[in-house]
Order: structure tokens, then C-alpha cells, then sequence
């Protein structure tokens, strides 16, 4: 069974610190990974696949097969990150999307 | 360009009930997904809608049925309430291609809650 961990409940920084978020995953084939936020009053919302490579408002992720990881990291937080991150992950076909349980991001000034 | 609307925003029902909750897809999307988000949880996947016709389930028992119309909406219908079906409910519809799907866009979510 495909499974998604994020071990942090809550993870609070200050601004201008290093930030990452884990993700861990469990699947048996190659998985498509994604981290989705969702902002206070807001819809969840796509932040970033591993498939585009890309880095969107500043945060990465690097998929690490060998340890089944997703983290997204960021160098320098700024207050606006606060957030509730979900990493998610699709096995392929009608797969629908397996998220883990969510980081709460807290900025403090 | 409109994005994915969700009805009603909030619901309140018995146990044993019957509920449907509707969702309005993403202008051009011909993809629809259902997730049940309970408190302090990440979503989780109900099934998925393709061309009227359901192509993908989770680990949802039969009470949980849905519908996709020509037009790209959708319902979810959940039947014989139970206490534990108390939970946001979040549409994302998206625009599935031969060459993969692509990014899922939420909704806001119905509120349900079960007494």
C-alpha cells in the first residue's frame, strides 16, 4: 500500500532561517510526488512537482529514491511561508492523490 | 476563466441520512476527484470521475457513489450517514491528457458534519 509520511506536526522558524519540511514515502514503483500549501482562508493549491524540477517562491524538492524521501527546503523563510503543507503522492493511472497528514509552517518574525 | 466551486459550503445531517454535495469543475477540465479531509488529516482520495465514468476508487465503501455530467460537474452522494463521515470534502478537477494527467485544482470544500 502507497503510504506518505510528514513526521512533523508543527514546525516553527524564524524568518530568515533555513527551512525543511520531510516527506517520506512508500510505494512500490516510481511515483509521481508533489507538495501542495494551503494558506490561511485559502484552497490547497499546488506548489510544486518533482517532475518540473522547479523551484516556486523559492522552495525546492529533490526526489531521493534511494531513501524514498520528498523534503522541500527552503534557504531563507519569509513571514508569507506560514502555511499548511501537505506532500502527496500519485501512483500512476486513476491513481487519486495519497497525502501525508501536514506540516503546520510557522514564520516568526 | 472560472475555478472549482463547491455547494454547498456547509451541511448538516443525521445519522442514517442521505447527502449530495456538488461540485462545478474548472473551465476546460474533463477530470474530477472527490477526498474526505477529517480533522487534523490530509486529504483523502474517495474516486475519480473521467468522461462520466468512475475510473479510480479508494478505500471508500459502496455508500459513497458520485456522478460526472456532460458539462464536467459532479456530485458526491453518501448514503446511510454515518458519525465518522463528519469532514471537509474537497473537489479537484484537472485536465487529463494522453500524455498524463495534470495538476489537480481544488475547491473549497463542503463542511460536513454528522450528528
Amino acid at each position: 500500500a502507497q503510504r506518505v509520511t510528514q513526521p512533523e506536526k508543527l514546525l516553527s522558524v524564524f524568518k530568515g532561517a533555513p527551512v525543511e519540511l520531510k516527506c517520506n514515502y512508500s510505494y512500490s514503483g516510481s511515483p509521481e510526488l508533489f507538495w501542495y500549501v494551503q494558506y490561511s482562508r485559502q484552497r490547497l493549491q499546488l506548489l510544486l512537482r518533482h517532475i518540473s524540477r522547479e523551484s516556486i517562491k523559492g522552495f525546492t524538492a529533490d526526489l531521493n529514491k534511494g531513501e524514498t524521501s520528498f523534503h522541500l527546503k527552503k534557504p531563507f523563510a519569509q513571514e508569507e511561508d506560514s502555511a499548511m503543507y501537505y506532500c502527496a503522492l500519485r501512483g500512476g493511472g486513476a491513481d487519486g492523490l495519497t497525502f501525508g497528514k501536514g506540516t503546520h509552517l510557522i514564520i516568526q518574525p | 476563466e472560472t475555478g472549482v466551486t463547491q455547494s454547498p459550503t456547509h451541511l448538516i445531517k443525521t445519522r442514517g441520512q442521505q447527502v449530495t454535495l456538488r461540485c462545478s469543475s474548472q473551465s476546460g477540465h474533463n477530470t474530477v476527484s472527490w477526498y474526505q479531509q477529517a480533522l487534523g488529516q490530509g486529504p483523502q482520495f474517495i474516486f475519480q470521475y473521467y468522461r462520466e465514468e468512475e475510473n479510480g476508487r479508494g478505500n471508500f465503501p459502496p455508500r459513497f457513489s458520485g456522478l460526472q455530467f456532460p458539462n464536467y460537474s459532479s456530485e458526491l452522494n453518501v448514503n446511510a450517514l454515518e458519525l465518522d463521515d463528519s469532514a471537509l470534502y474537497l473537489c479537484a478537477s484537472s485536465l487529463d491528457l494522453a500524455g498524463g494527467t495534470q495538476e489537480q485544482f481544488f475547491g473549497p470544500g463542503t463542511r460536513l458534519t454528522v450528528l
